[in-house]
Parts: structure tokens; C-alpha cells; sequence
């Protein structure tokens, strides 16, 4: 069965420093999310992307968060210069198409980020 | 008001009981309804999802969504042990326009089920 993957499973870094997680969703989906889950919080959007650009963001998602599909397989989130506060726990998701009511976002295993 | 809101819990019920998960809105444009599962330090993972009001049922799962209230719930009967996990429920509005399938989720209720 077809399965989103993550890269690295977790990822330790220094306060400043830039990192990249890396996801590879379903083969045949179109549209490519980015989430992240503070611990003990709520999942929460930062990112959408569609036809090869962003297409909904939050606040959250600031100009220190770049995404981007560099081969049409791969979906990175840059976080250019990381903060404490920035550790969480980042999910990637993907979805077939966003118009039918039967359409899902299939998550893949997160990378956990941790900010020293 | 929080868009979505969820009772943490956590909730821990005896093998074999009716669990009851809710969650209230208050965004009248979420059009589907989902609720995931999730285990620890692991991915969300759907397990039923819902258009519109009504019921749906899966196996010992069963949805309700009430849009008139703005309140959505999980229904899980005969509950196991494996059944424990944290419950997140999430809600879309409808694709099209500014929305591009962005989730919003609740909190997730933390339950145990103990044999």
C-alpha cells in the first residue's frame, strides 16, 4: 500500500542553524501539506502546495519556512534559521485531489525537530 | 472561541465499553469531518470521515456529525485494548477557492483501554 515517507526520522539541531526535512508522498497526488504538532499541542497547518507553488499558508509559516518539490517526487520544508521554539514534531501529508468529498490527506510518520 | 475544540481527557475505560469522543466548531464552513487516530509519536491516521450531517458506520466505529449544533462525535463500541490511542478530530471546508484541503484539528482525547 502506497505510504507517505519522512526523512530524518528526527533531527537534532543548534538555535540559528538551517534544516530541511524531507518527505516523499504518494506517487499520483496532487496536492502536499506540511504540519506540525508542538508536544502536548494540537497538530496544526502551516502549508499547502499545489501546481508547484503554495497555495494556503498560516501565520505560523513566516519567511524563516520555505517549501519546496525539487524533482516532482520530493516536498522539503527549509526552516532557514531555527529557533527554540521551533521544535515539534513535523508531518508531511499528501492528497489525490481536494475537490470530492471522499478525497484524503494520508500522513506520513513526522520528523521530530529539536532545537538546542 | 477556538475554531475546533476537543476534550483532552485523558479518558481511560474498561475492555468492552462504549466510548463517546466529541468535538464542537465554530467555523460554519467546514463541509467534512474526519477523525483520526493516533499513536504515539507516530502519524495521523483516518479512520472515519464524514460529509455533511448524519451518521456513519464503520465496524465498531460510528460518526455523527451535527452541523446545526456544530458538534461531531466518535462512537466506539466494544472497545479493546488496541483501541488505545489519542483521537483527533479534523475538519476541512469545502475544496475550491481558498481552500486547498487545509485540516484544522482538535486538541485529541488521549484513551486507554484497559483489560
Amino acid at each position: 500500500e502506497p505510504e507517505v515517507t519522512q526523512t530524518p526520522s528526527h533531527q537534532v539541531t543548534q538555535m540559528g542553524q538551517e534544516v530541511i526535512l524531507r518527505c516523499v508522498p504518494i506517487s499520483n497526488h496532487l496536492y502536499f501539506y506540511w504540519y506540525r504538532q508542538i508536544l502536548g499541542q494540537k497538530v496544526e497547518f502551516l502549508v499547502s502546495f499545489y501546481n508547484n507553488e503554495i497555495s494556503e499558508k498560516s501565520e505560523i509559516f513566516d519567511d524563516q519556512f520555505s517549501v519546496e518539490r525539487p524533482d516532482g517526487s520530493n516536498f522539503t520544508l527549509k526552516i532557514r534559521s531555527t529557533k527554540l521554539e521551533d521544535s515539534a514534531m513535523y508531518f508531511c501529508a499528501s492528497m489525490r485531489s481536494a475537490g470530492g468529498p471522499i478525497d484524503e490527506q494520508f500522513f506520513g510518520p513526522g520528523t521530530r525537530l529539536t532545537v538546542l | 472561541q477556538k475554531e475546533v475544540e476537543q476534550d483532552p481527557g485523558p479518558l481511560s475505560v474498561p475492555e468492552g465499553a462504549i466510548v463517546s469522543l466529541n468535538c464542537t466548531y465554530s467555523n460554519s464552513a467546514f463541509q467534512y469531518f474526519m477523525w483520526y487516530r493516533q499513536y504515539s509519536r507516530k502519524g495521523p491516521e483516518l479512520l472515519m470521515y464524514t460529509y455533511s450531517s448524519g451518521n456513519k458506520e464503520d465496524g465498531r466505529f460510528t460518526a455523527q456529525v451535527d452541523k446545526s449544533s456544530k458538534y461531531i462525535s466518535l462512537f466506539i463500541r466494544d472497545s479493546q485494548p488496541s483501541d488505545s490511542a489519542t483521537y483527533l478530530c479534523a475538519m476541512r471546508e469545502n475544496a475550491g477557492g481558498t481552500s486547498y484541503g487545509k485540516l484544522t484539528f482538535g486538541q485529541g482525547t488521549i484513551l486507554t483501554v484497559h483489560p
